[in-house]
């Protein structure tokens, strides 16, 4: 099967600027989650949706981040404005139905530089 | 609130010997745990889960509530283990996934 996608890989801003990341997940799967990855941490999850209903969004900074689900299919994130510690890999996720028992299946990232 | 721990950043041992990666966690709920693995160039991926009980790539791991340990083990390291591993907790249910900091793998052949 097909895994998920994102777009784009890379990504060079500066700061004040606004950026937006796409994620296509698994056909059928109706979880999808966006997680942030700073250089030398774990990912951290940022968003997380159920079909195309909010699940979690506690640690997502919502006065620059924000994410939405249509259709329950493909997912954007955005932020407006970057800020430099907004620098990380912005990972997409997707699991058939119910977390965490379903495996999360996640796609290649986009790195993100604001300068 | 749920928290995970890694204590080391870097592991080093020679192909052949025994490996075992550390992994505690914070959590006051019946915990699912989990090791992520990410080869070089690859995506993160599901390495193994305590609930399967299962062995992935001779890879083993034992929840200790006791301890709040799930450590990470295999008795001969492989030079094709070399990766970033990664532990992770969630509670049941729609909760959301914990990870650690991560510790890199380096098998020296």
């Amino acid at each position: 099967e097909a895994g998920v996608a994102q777009s784009p890989r890379y990504k060079i801003i500066e700061k004040r600027q606004s950026v937006a990341f796409w994620c296509n997940p698994i056909s059928g799967h109706a979880t999808l989650y966006w997680y942030q990855q700073i250089l030398g941490q774990g990912p951290k999850l940022l968003i997380q949706f159920q079909n195309n209903g909010v699940v979690d969004d506690s640690q997502l900074p919502k006065d620059r981040f924000s994410a939405e689900r249509l259709k329950g299919v493909d997912s954007t994130l955005k932020i407006q404005p970057a800020k430099l510690e907004d620098s990380a890999v912005y990972l997409c996720a997707s699991s058939l139905d119910r977390p965490p028992t379903d495996t999360q299946y996640f796609g290649p990232g986009t790195r993100l530089t604001v300068l | 609130a749920q928290r995970v721990t890694q204590p080391e950043k870097l592991l080093s041992v020679f192909k052949g010997a025994p490996v075992e990666l550390k992994c505690n966690y914070s959590y006051s709920g019946s915990p699912e745990l989990f090791w992520y693995v990410q080869y070089s160039r690859q995506r993160l991926q599901l390495l193994l889960r305590h609930i399967s009980r299962e062995s992935i790539k001779g890879f083993t791991a034992d929840l200790n509530k006791g301890e709040t340990s799930f450590h990470l083990k295999k008795p001969f390291a492989q030079e094709e283990d070399s990766a970033m591993y990664y532990c992770a907790l969630s509670g049941a249910g729609y909760q959301k996934v914990t990870f650690g900091i991560g510790t890199k793998l380096q098998v020296i052949p």
